[in-house]
This record gives C-alpha cells, structure tokens and sequence, in this order.
C-alpha cells in the first residue's frame, strides 16, 4: 500500500525557522496536507498544496513539493511556543475514489523558549 | 458553523463488548470518514460513507461497521471489543480542499 514517512522529532528556538519534512509513495498523489495536533485535541488542517504546485506560502507556513523525489517539507517562519504540537502530513491517490488520506506517522516539534 | 462534533469525548468498554460512537459533519458536507489514531501513531482510515453507502475501506475488520443518515450524520459501530481497539477515533467531513476533522472520541477498552 502507499506509504508517508516523517521523521519523528525536531526542537528549535522560539523565533527560528522550523522545517517538517515527510516523504511519501504514490506517485499519482492529487493533494499534499499538513495538520497539526495538539495534545488531546484533533487535527486542524494547516494547509495543502495540489500536486501540479511547487510552492504555496500561507502567512507564516511555506509548503515546498518536489514531485520528483515525492518529498514534501512545512517551514514555519518565526517559530513560537505555541506552534509546539505534533504535525502530519498526509495524501490523497488519484487512485482512490473517495476522499481517503493516508498520513505519516507525525513529527513533534518542541520549541524552547 | 459548528464544524465536526463527535459524542462522546471519552469512553471506557469492557473487552467483548459493543461501542457506537456518533458524528456530525461540517455544515454542507456530505462526506463522513471514520479515522482510527492509536497512541503515538498516525491516524488510519477505517471507511468512508457517501450518500449513506460505505464507499471505501481501510483495512479493518468486519467488526468495525457503520452508517450515514439522511442528514449526512454517520456513526461508527465496533463488535467483540478488543484491548486493541483502544484508540482516538476521528471523524472528518470532506470538500476538496481537505478533510476537517472533530475532536475525537477517546476509547478506551478494559
């Protein structure tokens, strides 16, 4: 089956940039999302990015996508303590006909006063 | 807009026994996938309903079933409770531009 992969941690200051990588399978991927989680909470929709982009900036969030390497990286610009949570990405198939994502495992970011 | 809302927050089972667990969509949406996240992972989708049908499906057993009404509200049934089956259970609504997802239902099987 498909298959995101992230790496499970990344500490930073507050006020550095963080940058939240996740590699992934499927290769006919239609949308690219990052959700962030928060301890005992849900997972809030970030942002996404559609497969024919390379870039889209929201405010303080930048996604890049490198269709080629399937890899998929959320910076956050001005990191503060309360972006402090666990971030997903996940995908969706072209081959899927519903609106199933698959997610990666999710990266903790701590960030240190 | 309430967006998703999920009941109960938390439960706690007994092994063997049945949950149903209840979930309404954002407002104008008219898909409801059901979403298993065990502690530390990722979450897993378990099935989608669309026009009150299940229109995909995870890797779950035929334990774990569900069903959408008329006013798109879905609930999540699970049969013959295992210790395993401990987990937050999402629900997310779809449009294009992405899954919006409730708070959860903790469930906890003892």
């Amino acid at each position: 089956g498909e298959d995101v992969e992230q790496s499970l941690f990344l500490s930073v200051r507050e006020g550095d940039s963080s940058v939240i990588n996740c590699t992934y399978t499927d290769s006919s991927s239609t949308y690219l999302y990052w959700y962030k989680q928060e301890p005992g909470a849900g997972l809030q929709l970030l942002t996404y990015i559609f497969s024919n982009m390379d870039m889209k900036q929201d405010q303080r969030l930048t996604v890049l996508l490198n269709k080629k390497d399937k890899h998929l990286s959320l910076r956050i610009a001005d990191t503060q303590t309360g972006d402090s949570a666990i971030y997903f990405c996940a995908e969706k198939g072209h081959n899927n006909a519903g609106n199933m994502l698959t997610f990666g495992g999710g990266t903790r970011l701590m960030v240190k006063p | 807009d309430a967006g998703v809302t999920q009941s109960p927050t938390h439960l706690i089972k007994t092994r063997g026994q049945q949950v149903t667990l209840r979930c309404s969509p954002k407002s104008g949406h008219d898909t409801v996938s059901w979403y298993q996240q065990a502690l530390g992972q990722g979450p897993q989708f378990i099935f989608q309903y669309y026009e009150e049908e299940e229109r995909q499906r995870g890797n779950f057993p035929d334990r774990f079933s569900g069903h959408q009404f008329p006013n798109y509200s879905s609930e999540l049934n699970v049969n013959a409770l295992l210790l395993g089956d401990s987990a937050l259970y999402l629900c997310a609504s779809s449009a294009s531009s992405g899954a919006f997802f409730g708070q959860g239902t903790r469930l906890t099987v003892v």
